[in-house]
């Protein structure tokens, strides 16, 4: 069975700040990794994954996360963020192989972006 | 850009009612799930579907709910009585291979009265 658990449930921050939000994970075995975005009132959306290769991901608009295999971590970031990034982040991981390949999430992180 | 279409959006019920939920996944993916997100809640898993079987399912989809995928396209979630624990947003999700990323849809916001 996987685990995530994203520490911060919320955080605030001021626009063209850093953002870093936190995401470790606990599985058995090998997993894949996701970030989803949910913006209000909207669906979920992947943001960036990690299957294999390069630990270091990025996303199309500025966000990027780094695999950390020895820490189980996939902490996302982003050096300077926007109004428009408001959202909430859920961290998730799939294992790799076997019968059982649901996505388990995070319980979210919300982020504010404030002027 | 393919996408998962969702249908209603919102639905509201009243308790002990059946409802179907819809949705139509990506064309040529061969995964098919449900999850729901209780308000302030994570998002949680229901059930996976792959080659006309559920694959796996959770704690939570009890025999009340069943999923049925009627033909080439759709991909139904039906829950034979609700109840107001139901009340819940309803994403529905395809993946094209197992395991890798899952494509969701924008969800229905079910409401149970």
């Amino acid at each position: 069975a996987q685990s995530v658990t994203q520490l911060d449930s919320q955080v605030p921050v001021f626009e063209e700040a850093p953002v870093e939000l936190r995401c470790n994970y606990s599985s058995s075995v090998s997993v894949y990794l996701f970030w989803y975005v949910q913006y209000p009132n909207q669906g979920l959306q992947l943001l960036l994954k990690y299957l294999s290769g390069s630990t270091l991901v990025e996303s199309i608009n500025g966000f990027e996360a780094e695999f950390n295999k020895s820490q189980t971590s996939f902490h996302l970031r982003k050096p300077s963020v926007h109004i428009s990034d408001t959202a909430e982040y859920f961290c998730a991981v799939s294992p790799k192989g076997g019968s059982n390949y649901k996505l388990t999430f995070g319980k979210g992180t919300l982020l504010t972006v404030n002027p | 850009e393919p996408e998962v279409t969702q249908t209603p959006s919102h639905q509201v019920t009243q308790m002990g009612q059946e409802v179907i939920l819809r949705c139509v996944p990506i064309s040529n993916h061969l995964y098919f799930y449900w999850y729901r997100q209780i308000l302030g809640q994570k998002v949680e898993f229901l059930v996976s579907f792959y080659n006309n079987e559920i694959s796996e399912k959770s704690e939570i989809f009890d025999d009340q709910f069943s999923v049925e995928r009627p033909d080439g396209s759709n991909f139904t979630l039906k829950i034979r009585s609700t109840k107001l624990e139901d009340s819940a947003m309803y994403f529905c999700a395809s993946s094209e291979l197992r395991g890798t990323e899952a494509f969701f849809g924008q969800g229905t916001r079910l409401t149970v009265v």
